[in-house]
């Protein structure tokens, strides 16, 4: 079956460091692969996304690249700030299944400090 | 444009209750699924409807049910509660369903239940 693993942290940076979270993913087939971010007491929003290998996903200062050759979908930023203080998981999805789910990873916290 | 709305966002129940919470998705959208969220489990599936069809369902007890109306609002329903049941629940909506091109999941806030 399908199933992720991220780095468990928390991790804790100061502001204007870099950030690297490792994902690796196990799935059939081509997955989609996502991470959504959590912020206390909040649901979880979608911060960047990748449908196919060797596609990069990006959205405010965050980037991923989707890894076939090494199953992995590492985010990163270059220089952290104390709002992107959160939870980050990293998902997939089966394209073309039927399966309908996400599969997430635990979850890494990340803490900024100023 | 509304975001996925969920209802109600606390409640705290009592072993052996049941509990139902609602969520209403984005307009347009069909595919409504559940999720469990536990510090100790982390995110785990529950059920995804579409136009009022469960297509999926987690591995669950059957305590844990849903349904969806003709409208994609959707509710879920916890029978016979235990203090393990106290988790977020989070609704998500999408036009199709994860793994569907690329459909992208929308979450709402989420209902927090606790079971004492």
């Amino acid at each position: 079956g399908n199933s992720v693993t991220q780095m468990e942290g928390p991790v804790t940076l100061s502001e204007e460091a870099f950030l690297t979270i490792n994902c690796t993913y196990t799935a059939t087939g081509y997955p989609s692969l996502f991470w959504y971010v959590q912020y206390p007491g909040e649901g979880l929003q979608l911060l960047l996304k990748a449908t196919k290998a060797d596609d990069k996903g990006s959205n405010k200062g965050f980037e991923a690249t989707y890894r076939k050759e090494t199953t992995s979908f590492h985010l990163e930023k270059g220089s952290v700030q104390v709002s992107d203080s959160a939870v980050y998981f990293c998902a997939l999805s089966n394209s073309g299944g039927s399966n309908y789910k996400l599969t997430f990873g635990k979850g890494t916290l990340l803490t900024v400090n100023p | 444009k509304a975001g996925v709305t969920q209802t109600p966002r606390y409640l705290i129940k009592t072993r052996g209750q049941q509990v139902t919470l609602s969520c209403s998705p984005i307009s347009g959208h069909r595919s409504v699924s559940w999720y469990q969220q536990t510090p100790g489990q982390g995110l785990q599936f529950l059920f995804e409807y579409f136009s009022e069809t469960q297509r999926n369902k987690g591995n669950f007890p059957g305590r844990f049910s849903g349904r969806q109306f003709s409208n994609s609002r959707s509710e879920m329903n916890v029978s016979t509660l235990e203090l393990g049941d106290s988790a977020l629940y989070l609704c998500a909506s999408s036009l199709s369903g994860a793994g569907s091109g690329a459909n992208v999941l929308t979450f709402g806030a989420g209902s927090r239940l606790t079971v004492l």
